[in-house]
């Protein structure tokens, strides 16, 4: 099946630095999301790419979709204590009414005010 | 964006026992939702997919006897962990698809099994 690599697994950074956060499929979707999660609680979306080289931003959050369909990366700019999370990437090829989404492994974001 | 609401966010129950989760999408239409379990920091899990009106699909080594999934309105799934077992203990999140292809998830629901 299809496979997603998010990198980093974690990152520790300070109050103020930009970060970037990037997903990789074996194969191809149509479809790319991005989401955050605390803990304890269900992910929240983020942000959601439907096109090839999209570049969609949402506040300090941008994320692209890449041309090969096959990337994606999640950029915050100017982080604060408040962006400590898990970011998970998710991708969706859907045709008809077969609809699945896969989910990266995730990325930690660990921000020291 | 769209609001899917889950319950309880947490129960307790003994082992043998059966528990229901409920997902609600509150303010749209939902033909198909989705049931993930998600381990301690780890990425979500598709358990089944669930079909308004039809049979959920399920995932590989997903039990369809042991976690039955009912989608019997177009805004109500609801998951059924039947005679649970400590290893049923998880977090159990619920999401639904809107039209766009965007998947909106609930507040997730905490199992403990004693």
């Amino acid at each position: 099946g299809q496979q997603l690599n998010q990198s980093p697994q974690s990152m520790f950074i300070q109050e103020g630095e930009d970060v970037s956060m990037n997903c990789t499929s074996s194969s191809i979707f149509n479809t790319w999301l991005w989401y955050k999660q605390d803990p304890g609680e269900g992910p929240v979306l983020l942000i959601a790419l439907y096109k090839a080289g999209e570049l969609t931003s949402n506040g300090r959050l941008t994320a692209q979709f890449g041309i090969t369909r096959k990337d994606s990366f999640l950029n915050i700019s100017a982080s604060i204590p408040s962006d400590v999370g898990i970011y998970f990437c998710a991708g969706a090829l859907s045709g008809g009414s077969n609809y699945k989404l896969t989910f990266g492994k995730g990325t930690l974001l660990t921000v020291n005010p | 964006g769209a609001v899917v609401s889950q319950h309880p966010s947490r129960v307790i129950c003994k082992s043998g026992t059966s528990v229901k989760i409920e997902c609600r999408s509150l303010d749209f239409q939902a033909t198909t939702m989705f049931w993930y379990r998600q381990f301690p920091k780890k990425s979500l899990m598709l358990m089944a997919t669930s079909n308004e009106g039809s049979k959920a699909t399920y995932e590989q080594g997903v039990e369809k006897d042991k976690f039955l999934i009912n989608h019997a309105s177009l805004t109500l799934s609801t998951l059924t962990v039947t005679s649970a077992h400590p290893e049923d203990s998880s977090f159990y999140i619920c999401s639904a698809k809107v039209y766009t292809g965007e998947l909106f998830f609930g507040e997730g629901s905490r199992l403990t099994v004693l």
